[in-house]
């Protein structure tokens, strides 16, 4: 079983609010990724990393940040929550080798915006 | 670039029936091909994958094999059960076709099993 773990599980705030989604890995893998998972279930990735310092946007473009001070840590910050970020978010981490290393997934963060 | 297509959902069967979800992709290196589950309200698990061209990649009684002559990795199960209902992602990893990091994935296909 995969250790990474993500809290809140489920989060619902105002819109305006600011917001941080946590994510921590005990495997210490060196990339990492967040997913937004809409109501269909498909999954787009907003960011990902490389490793320490090291920041992407994914394919799908997104108001959220993340920061990598730390390899177990990938936290991801919206500083003004909207109604249309409500969404699934997922983290997920590997390691850094060739493309056939698997992704380990959390239990994601069901994020409502009222 | 990249891209994974699978069949539409959701895919209601009776227990005990086999299953076929289809895959099919489009890569511009030599892909790696996953399939992925989701049960309810959890992340995604690995459920099998293959990193060749005729890999067959199992797991729980799952399979799938690499056909890149047809560009398909579709999944088969020889006699599902309710414990087996959840959604399904087939994703494709390219570090050759550029762009982004991490999976491309299909849209995910819901399985139901009725007893």
């Amino acid at each position: 079983e995969a250790d990474i773990y993500q809290t809140p599980r489920y989060l619902v705030i105002g819109t305006g609010k600011k917001i941080t989604l946590e994510c921590s890995q005990t495997m210490g893998h060196d990339k990492m990724y967040w997913y937004q998972q809409d109501p269909g279930m498909e999954l787009h990735l907003i960011h990902y990393s490389y490793g320490v310092n090291s920041t992407e946007k994914g394919d799908l473009s997104s108001e959220s940040t993340v920061s990598r001070i730390r390899t177990e840590h990938f936290p991801l910050t919206l500083e003004s929550a909207r109604p249309s970020h409500t969404s699934q978010y997922l983290c997920a981490s590997s390691v850094r080798e060739s493309n056939n290393s698997p992704l380990h997934f959390g239990n994601g963060t069901r994020l409502t915006v009222t | 670039g990249d891209s994974v297509t699978q069949m539409e959902g959701p895919v209601t069967l009776s227990e005990e029936a086999f299953l076929t979800i289809n895959c099919t992709y489009t890569a511009t290196g030599y892909p790696s091909l996953f399939w992925y589950v989701q049960y309810p309200g959890e992340g995604l698990q690995l459920l099998l994958k293959a990193t060749k061209a005729d890999d067959k990649g199992s797991n729980k009684g799952f399979e799938a094999t690499y056909r890149k002559e047809t560009t398909s990795f579709h999944l088969e199960k020889g006699s599902v059960q309710v414990s087996d209902s959840a959604v399904y992602f087939c994703a494709l990893s390219d570090v050759a076709g550029g762009g982004a990091d991490g999976l491309t994935f299909g849209k995910g296909t819901h399985l139901i099993i009725q007893p």
